[in-house]
Order: C-alpha cells, then sequence, then structure tokens
C-alpha cells in the first residue's frame, strides 16, 4: 500500500461548528503531516508528527489541533474557523531518517461559510 | 522553509513538444524532488535526486540535481495532453521541511 487516504473529499462546515479531518497511511511512515493549500499556491506546513508526538507547529492558530493517535492515523480537528481557512488540506507521510520525498494524500476541499 | 525561485510562473504546450522548467534557492539542499498536481488533487511525486550532479529519469521525464546543490531542472519529452498540471520543485535538508518552488503551471495550446 503507497497511498495517503484522507476523509472527506469536501467539507462545508460554519463557524461554529466542529469538525475532523483524518488521514491514515499502512507505509510504515513514522512521519507525518499537515498541509493547507490555497489555490494555485504551493502547500504550506501546518504541523509535523515525528513518532507520534507534535515535533513542530507551525504559529497555526488553535482553532486547528492535531491528534496522531497511532503511527497510521493523523487528524486535524476544527473549530471555529474563519472563511478565510477555506483551503486544500493535505496530509502527507515520510521516512523519518532519511532525505526522501513525502507521499501526499489527495486532500479535503474545505469550504468555512 | 525558504521559497525557492521557480521559472518560468506558466507555460503552453503543443503535444510533441519538449518543455523545461527549473528552480534555483540561495542555499544549498541534499534532496531536489518534482511533484505534479493535478486539479482537485494532491501533489504527486514525480522524480527524487539524492546527489548532486545527479540526472535522473522517469519516462518521459528527465530531472538534474545541480553541481552547486542549489538549482535543478525537469525536462518534459515529447508532451502529451496529461502533462497539463502544477509543477512544483522542492528542496529537503535533514529535517521535516520541504521548501516549494511557487509551481509551473502547464497548459496545451489551443
Amino acid at each position: 500500500d503507497t497511498e495517503v487516504t484522507q476523509t472527506p473529499k469536501h467539507l462545508v462546515m460554519g463557524m461554529t461548528n466542529k469538525k475532523s479531518l483524518k488521514c491514515e497511511q499502512h507505509m510504515g511512515h513514522r512521519a507525518m503531516y499537515w498541509y493547507k493549500q490555497k489555490a494555485k499556491k504551493p502547500p504550506e506546513l501546518m504541523f509535523v508528527y515525528s513518532y507520534e508526538k507534535l515535533s513542530i507547529n507551525e504559529s497555526v492558530p488553535s482553532r486547528f489541533s492535531p491528534e496522531c493517535p497511532n503511527s497510521s492515523l493523523l487528524n486535524l480537528h476544527l473549530h471555529a474557523l474563519q472563511p478565510e481557512d477555506s483551503a486544500l488540506y493535505l496530509c502527507a507521510s515520510s521516512q523519518v531518517t532519511a532525505n526522501y520525498g513525502y507521499t501526499f494524500g489527495s486532500g479535503t476541499r474545505l469550504t468555512v461559510v | 522553509g525558504q521559497q525557492l525561485n521557480q521559472s518560468p510562473q506558466s507555460m503552453f504546450i503543443q503535444e510533441g513538444e519538449d518543455v523545461s522548467m527549473n528552480c534555483t534557492s540561495s542555499s544549498i539542499f541534499n534532496t531536489w524532488l518534482w511533484y505534479k498536481q493535478d486539479p482537485g488533487e494532491g501533489p504527486v511525486l514525480l522524480i527524487a535526486l539524492y546527489k548532486a550532479g545527479e540526472l535522473t529519469s522517469n519516462g518521459r521525464l528527465t530531472a538534474q540535481f545541480g553541481i552547486t546543490r542549489k538549482d535543478s531542472f525537469l525536462n518534459i519529452s515529447a508532451s502529451i495532453p496529461s502533462d497539463v498540471g502544477i509543477y512544483f520543485c522542492a528542496g529537503r535538508n535533514n529535517d521535516y521541511k520541504l521548501s516549494f518552488g511557487a509551481g509551473t503551471t502547464v497548459t496545451v495550446r489551443a
């Protein structure tokens, strides 16, 4: 299995809602990532988990809350988002110890109304 | 991470043409990566380069890791319509952060 699976593919939520994005991989990768991508722009790093522990938070607002329940799963909990948070949210994974490329999921297209 | 200088910003291709794009950086990288992204999808890794001077092919794609470790190019030979999309270069060192270029948008010339 060489895929990163993200659900849901599309999500529309109100500014008072709470929702979660899910990501799963079975490649044995011990580093997992959340990225945010606006249209026609490169992905921007949000969070990095290494061995299920949060190792990088790129000064992301607390309305985004990541969680890594085990080595295969990564969640992003969303609460009280703003319309400007609408974007494509990408999950990725990689090996920890080598300079290999990341494998990205197909993303969740989030619209905040 | 820093943003890499990727050019051109956009290009039009005609079926059968060879096209080229490149990335430069003010600092060195240990790994250069080339991704392609189709609309509504995540980036897909096309080629990974690990050694300065390395030239690697993947089908009609060829990429090189510059000798100075500060640049890379990607060539697409004999373009086909499914080559349209956004191509991103990325550099990585011994940490978790990828530095991306701004992307090259490839469109088919009518």
